[in-house]
């Protein structure tokens, strides 16, 4: 158990909707840092927070937006969904240290229909 | 840029074999290196890293990677592979330190077979 826990595990709805992902980080961890993983694109850095200010930006689409919390969870939205956005969504979390090692939850798998 | 490729995106080992996955790494600053497992409908594990100091680095069941800095080359290796060690396995590289968000290969299924 990695202490990253997401919510939900999975996520089914149609085109054009929004969702919400859910990410609590590992105790003590100021970090998160959101990740999609599809079949064509594998692995894709989308966006950093570190205690509530975005630290680095990767390939996020502008339909999608992230934020932390002062509780330091973090949600992800994803808008005006499409087809292609079919992924399963990671979030990871780590320490205060320089290059920390990621530690990541089990994912959201969201199928768009 | 930094970048990372996976030689071969699925390798068949026999139980028992040697197991090596490939991983060059392409950096503009000194790269922070790292591999991760994949157990199915699991995250990210990460089994070892390579930051600074021994380029022989090694990491949880058995594996360990070398960084070579001529051959920009961060293989894993285990020396006899096991069928827990099923799994598909992702070799990442950060922008350089201080950078925690990594930059992933597009990974490697590992197959053993009994």
């Amino acid at each position: 158990d990695s202490g990253v826990t997401q919510t939900p595990k999975h996520l089914i709805t149609a085109t054009g909707q929004r969702v919400t992902l859910r990410c609590s980080p590992r105790s003590g961890d100021l970090s998160v840092y959101w990740y999609q993983q599809s079949l064509d694109q594998g692995l894709q850095f989308l966006i950093q927070y570190y205690n509530g200010e975005e630290r680095a930006k990767g390939n996020i689409l502008e339909r999608f937006s992230a934020q932390q919390f002062p509780d330091l969870h973090s949600e992800l939205n994803l808008s005006s969904l499409e087809l292609g956005d079919s992924a399963l969504y990671f979030c990871a979390s780590s320490g205060q240290g320089n290059n920390s090692p990621l530690h990541f939850g089990n994912g959201t798998r969201l199928t768009v229909t | 840029a930094q970048s990372v490729t996976q030689l071969g995106s699925h390798v068949s080992v026999s139980e028992g074999a040697l197991v090596l996955l490939r991983c060059n790494y392409s950096s503009s600053v000194p790269p922070y290196l790292f591999w991760y497992v994949q157990y199915p409908n699991q995250g990210l594990q990460l089994l070892l890293k390579y930051t600074t100091g021994a380029t022989l680095v090694k990491g949880i069941n058995g594996f360990e990677a070398e960084f070579k800095k001529s051959e920009t080359s961060f293989h894993l290796t285990k020396p006899s592979a096991h069928m827990s060690d099923a799994a598909e396995y992702f070799c990442a590289v950060t922008l350089g330190a201080g950078a925690n968000n990594l930059f992933f290969g597009t990974g490697t299924r590992l197959t053993v077979i009994p």
